[in-house]
């Protein structure tokens, strides 16, 4: 099986720009989360998607949004970007949820923002 | 609230020495817990995992781990060290408070092997 693809994997922006990050989930699985990476604050949930239904959230402002597509797709979206907003955001998918599935991550999409 | 406590930023160790890394957990109930390896550029690899039962597991590329609930501990082990196990090591706690995949992770652990 093919593993969890993040697109695209570098990515740099400005302040005040958003961005479309995108992770294709390992065929038949239904839930995706998506993680920041900071050498500062280490790995931070930011939310899961289950169904095409966020299922949690992490403390996280509300420029941080994604979405689940009927296929399990995810997209998650950054607006107004901030230069703090610079990490590697990784994206996770697992066969179910609420049970004890462990992720499967992808490569990330590493975001500058200048 | 669930947090991960990985004490260590770097562990050194010897080919061919045993290798622990240690790991601490607060949890309200039981917990789930994991080990995942990060190598360079990538992204996080799942090593094993605890749900209940036998206090060791056993995982991928010779590692295992030790559950020991009265010390909220599970430390990752390895006999035998190898130069290629060099990498990121995270523990994860899944968040047992609700129907969903909320995990957290500690710091990260940085093992070194050396020839």
């Amino acid at each position: 099986k093919a593993g969890v693809t993040q697109t695209p994997r570098y990515l740099i922006k400005t302040r005040g720009q958003q961005v479309t990050l995108s992770c294709s989930p390992i065929s038949g699985h239904r839930s995706v989360s998506w993680y920041q990476q900071t050498p500062g604050q280490g790995l931070q949930f930011l939310f899961e998607y289950f169904s095409e239904t966020q299922r949690n959230k992490g403390n996280f402002p509300g420029r941080f949004s994604g979405r689940q597509f009927s296929n399990s797709r995810s997209e998650m979206n950054v607006s107004t970007l901030e230069l703090g907003d610079s990490a590697l955001y990784l994206c996770a998918s697992s066969v179910g949820t609420g049970g004890p599935y462990e992720q499967y991550f992808g490569p990330g999409t590493r975001l500058t923002v200048t | 609230a669930q947090s991960v406590a990985q004490p260590e930023d770097q562990v050194n160790v010897a080919e061919g020495n045993p290798l622990t890394v240690k790991c601490t957990y607060s949890v309200s109930g039981n917990p789930y817990l994991f080990w995942y390896v990060q190598y360079p550029n990538r992204g996080l690899q799942f090593l094993l995992k605890y749900i209940t039962g036998d206090n060791l597991v056993k995982g991928s590329y010779g590692f295992e781990a030790e559950f020991n609930k009265s010390q909220t501990s599970f430390h990752l082990k390895k006999p035998s060290a190898l130069v290629s196990d060099s990498a990121l090591y995270f523990c994860a706690v899944r968040d047992p408070s609700g129907n969903f995949n909320k995990f957290y992770f500690g710091s990260g652990t940085k093992l070194n092997v050396k020839p």
